[in-house]
């Protein structure tokens, strides 16, 4: 059974940079068939989709946060990462990873962690 | 304001059957792009719930139903139980190369 697994500091201060590995068991990240990407939620709030790579390290980006989202796949790992610069309270919020169909769904899902931007 | 436009709550008695609405455009639902729906349950990640516009993944149940039309989708729950209750999501996706997820639906169970 395919299980990811978000791991990363809960609390980062403002303006600085929220650093997120996802590291994925039961299968490999190197897989022809899927991508794998990074949703967040505010609390109390809905989804949004933050990016998207492949383990070749093709990406896709929101456009809203392209400016401030890196991410990297460390196939030798089976994990990749997520870096979302100058971040503000704006960005606290549950971050999930999850496997990708491209242009089609989420199958598998990380429990999700919470990340909080607080000085 | 989410591109995919869904009502924020429905509510409906056990037993009933309700329906959700995802609105989207000619860019993404009405360009052919499938939807694909989610259930959250209280504290938990999201599950995929139905996948291209109207299948479903192995374990859930019959009553889950979902279909697609134009520049919408709908998420149908027949034979409403109380273990229903939770938020509901669409998902998309974009010719702006952008997944696109709708605001979310709470689903009360009277």
């Amino acid at each position: 059974q395919l299980q990811l697994q978000e791991s990363g500091p809960g609390l980062v201060k403002p303006s600085e940079t929220l650093s997120l590995t996802c590291t994925v068991s039961g299968g490999s990240i190197s897989s022809s068939s899927y991508y794998w990407g990074w949703i967040r939620q505010p609390p109390g709030k809905g989804l949004e989709w933050i990016g998207s790579i492949y383990y070749s390290g093709s990406t896709y980006y929101n456009p809203s946060l392209k400016s401030r989202v890196t991410i990297s796949v460390d196939t030798s790992k089976n994990q990749f990462s997520l870096k979302l610069s100058s971040v503000t309270a704006a960005d606290t919020a549950v971050y999930y990873c999850a496997r990708w169909m491209a242009t089609t769904q989420f199958d598998y899902w990380g429990q999700g962690t919470l990340v909080t931007v607080s000085s | 304001q989410s591109v995919l436009t869904q009502p924020p709550s429905v509510s409906g008695a056990p037993g009933q059957r309700v329906t959700i609405s995802c609105t989207g455009s000619s860019s993404n639902i009405g360009a052919g792009y499938d939807v694909h729906w989610y259930q959250q349950l209280p504290g938990t990640a999201p599950k995929l719930l139905i996948y291209g516009n109207s299948n479903r993944p192995s374990g859930v149940p019959d009553r889950f139903s979902g279909s697609k039309s134009g520049t919408s989708a709908s998420l149908a729950i027949t034979g409403l139980q109380a273990e229903d209750e939770a938020d509901y999501y669409c998902q998309s996706y974009d010719s702006s190369l952008s997944v696109l997820f709708g605001g979310g639906t709470k689903l009360t169970v009277l």
